[in-house]
């Protein structure tokens, strides 16, 4: 989950193993969710995204999911590998009152792949 | 493509300089973003830029300025560097508003101490 005080939450998996991930958001009225990675000393990247109207979404290995109810998003990484070692946190666009939605970003969880 | 490029990679500063982080982009992307990031807090908001000519402001302005003459370049300006300033800096660039559904790409960053 999200990260408190100056510490990133961890989770450590087995390669090969599944991988979820998970991301708490703030505003009731994001109609836009992203996950990023980062990998250490390097810029974020987008993994995948999902719209408000689907609660859930497929990419290779990744899928994520999106509960509206409670605010929650997950993202699952199938058969993890060494590879995908890194930060990953979520973003949510909320509502800009000038109309361009500006993203609101999560503190990040440190996935460590265990070979 | 070289997609988007940030100089310096590292800069240590004392405090009361001054200094420009360069971002480029090859892409053609009208929309560009400063956002710094630092430990145990999501990314955040510096200002950004919707083309050339026209900058606002992000969550966390002060002590920054930006100009954009031209669609590739948004340089970021620290006119007085406090400790408060030592971060790790993004630059972004994206076809349109990043939560408007388009996918944002970031530089590899910088990372800057004031001392």
């Amino acid at each position: 989950g999200e990260s408190v005080g100056l510490h990133l939450p961890t989770l450590s998996v087995q390669e090969g193993d599944n991988s979820i991930i998970n991301c708490a958001y703030s505003n009731s009225a994001s109609d836009y969710f992203i996950w990023y990675k980062q990998e250490s000393g390097k810029g974020p990247q987008f993994i995948i995204d999902i719209r408000s109207n689907m609660d859930k979404r497929q990419g290779q290995r990744v899928t994520v999911l999106l509960n509206k109810t409670v605010k929650h998003l997950s993202l699952q990484i199938a058969a993890t590998q060494p590879g995908d070692s890194a930060v990953y946190f979520c973003a949510e666009n909320g509502r800009s009152g000038a109309g361009s939605y500006q993203l609101t970003f999560g503190k990040g969880t440190k996935l460590s792949v265990i070979p | 493509n070289a997609g988007v490029t940030q100089t310096p990679k590292f800069q240590v500063l004392k405090t009361g300089q001054s200094m420009t982080l360069q971002c480029a982009q090859d892409m053609n992307h009208e929309y560009m973003s400063w956002y710094r990031q630092d430990p145990g807090m999501g990314l955040r908001l510096i200002h950004y830029s919707v083309g050339a000519g026209i900058t606002d402001q992000g969550e966390v302005p002060n002590g920054y300025n930006v100009s954009r003459s031209t669609t590739e370049d948004f340089p970021l300006r620290l006119l007085s560097a406090a400790p408060s300033q030592t971060s790790v800096y993004f630059c972004a660039s994206s076809y349109g508003p990043a939560g408007n559904r388009e996918t944002q790409y970031f530089g590899p960053g910088t990372r800057l101490l004031v001392l």
